[in-house]
């Protein structure tokens, strides 16, 4: 079955990065789009980007342009997700989530929780 | 972009039909039929329900459904149960390959 394991919970301090993996497995990853989100405390999801796992095109949104990066390892299925200068407002859980296309998303990771705190 | 607008809580009792709106603009909602839903339960991960507007995903109750209206996108709960719980997410294509989300929806069953 379609399945997305994330990276374990990370602790940061403001200004450091953090990188956060993504593998799948039980379909062909270079046919689908990585899709990464995030949801802060008790806040709603933000979509952050994509990486299309075939061919590399990354699509960013406007709020992170400066200071996150989508990569793939197709050998390993595996995505990530860098976010650089981190604030306390990046303290969230993080997902990834398979699409089809640039549409939506019909299976996600299991989230990875990431606080910045000094 | 702001996010799209959902109410912010809703409620129900069982066996009842409930519909969480989720208002956009013309950028997104009004101009493409590519609205998703998702139920997210808390401390898990968000589970997709209906895409373009309409579609069941795999596996998803017939008592899920989804519509447009303009700038508006429904998700209609029919015959309500308490596993139905949790938070509701909207989220529309928002044109140049860029997606939003709602500020989503708790729905209580009573």
């Amino acid at each position: 079955q379609v399945q997305l394991v994330q990276s374990g919970a990370e602790v940061k301090k403001p200004g450091t990065s953090v990188k956060i993996s993504c593998k799948a497995s039980g379909y062909t990853f270079t046919n689908y789009i990585i899709h990464w989100m995030r949801q802060a405390p008790g806040q709603s999801l933000q979509w952050m980007g994509w990486i299309n796992a075939g061919s590399g095109d990354t699509k960013v949104s406007d709020k992170f342009s400066d200071r996150i990066g989508f990569q793939r390892d197709t050998s390993a299925n595996m995505a990530y997700m860098q976010l650089t200068s981190l604030e306390s407002d990046d303290t969230a859980i993080y997902f990834c989530g398979r699409g089809r296309n640039s549409f939506y998303s019909d299976s996600w990771g299991q989230g990875t929780l990431v606080t910045v705190s000094s | 972009q702001s996010a799209l607008i959902q109410p912010a809580s809703v409620s129900g009792s069982p066996g009842q039909s409930l519909t969480i709106s989720c208002t956009g603009s013309r950028r997104d909602i009004g101009s493409y039929n590519f609205v998703s839903w998702y139920h997210q339960l808390p401390g898990t991960a968000p589970k997709l329900l209906i895409y373009e507007v309409s579609q069941r995903s795999s596996g998803i109750s017939t008592r899920f459904s989804g519509s447009k209206s303009g700038d508006t996108a429904s998700l209609t709960i029919s015959g309500l149960v308490t596993e139905d719980e949790g938070q509701y997410h909207c989220c529309s294509y928002a044109g140049n390959r860029t997606l939003i989300f709602g500020g989503g929806t708790r729905l209580t069953v009573l």
